[in-house]
């Protein structure tokens, strides 16, 4: 089945201590990014990456970083969270960049920094 | 960068009404307008897009309108059913040049409640 897997799907922290939310698909895209979901806000892109090794700043990068390092995964790292950084988080994938079409999106990690 | 602006934040309709989301963009360069559905605990689902060659797309009962020169588009839901209740999201991307290239920059979503 074509998907968009995020872990973990619910994770509590403490300000400071680093994590990383891990996004794999299997669907051979080029095309994979991280958003974060607030309300009143909407969706808001932190990183994108058009292809292995080829990463770029969306719209709300501080305090974020990614690697792409293979095709299939593209983990979202805070290295010192903060309670702004509480919300839910996307990951997403689509054959080349948003303008080909069908953004596959994963079901959501819910972040919560204490 | 773009910037897309959607209204209302809220609907609420009777079953079997028609419902309309309007959504306005700012960056010229933007060609990609898709439309999604994001249920409960899930991730969006496209449920329909339209490109800047095309002034309106149908799909069942879900229709599309862009108007290029204003810069807006807008989502038409007709005969609305209460599985149709969820957050909508319209979004705007640029095949080439501007600073949205690349990126899909989305509006702030509207919760649409079908009554029964």
């Amino acid at each position: 089945e074509a998907q968009v897997t995020q872990n973990p799907r619910y994770l509590i922290t403490v300000t400071g201590k680093k994590l990383t939310v891990t996004c794999s698909q299997n669907m051979n895209h080029e095309y994979m990014s991280w958003y974060r979901q607030d309300p009143g806000l909407g969706l808001r892109q932190i990183y994108y990456s058009m292809n292995v090794e080829v990463t770029d700043k969306g719209d709300v990068p501080e305090g974020y970083k990614v690697s792409r390092k293979e095709k299939r995964n593209f983990p979202l790292i805070l290295e010192s969270p903060s309670p702004n950084q509480t919300s839910l988080y996307f990951c997403a994938s689509s054959v080349t960049r948003p303008t080909g079409g069908l953004f596959h999106f994963g079901n959501g990690t819910r972040l919560t920094v204490t | 960068g773009e910037n897309v602006e959607q209204h209302p934040s809220t609907l609420s309709v009777q079953e079997g009404d028609s419902a309309v989301i309007k959504c306005t963009y700012s960056d010229s360069a933007s060609n990609y307008f898709p439309w999604y559905k994001q249920e409960l605990g899930k991730g969006p689902q496209l449920i329909i897009d339209i490109r800047s060659n095309v002034g309106e797309k149908k799909d069942q009962r879900i229709a599309v309108t862009l108007n290029k020169t204003a810069k807006h588009f807008s989502l038409h839901i007709t005969e609305t059913q209460p599985e149709d209740s969820a957050v909508y999201f319209c979004a705007a991307a640029a095949n080439a040049g501007g600073t949205s290239y690349g990126k899909l920059t989305f509006g702030q979503g509207t919760i649409l409640t079908v009554h029964p």
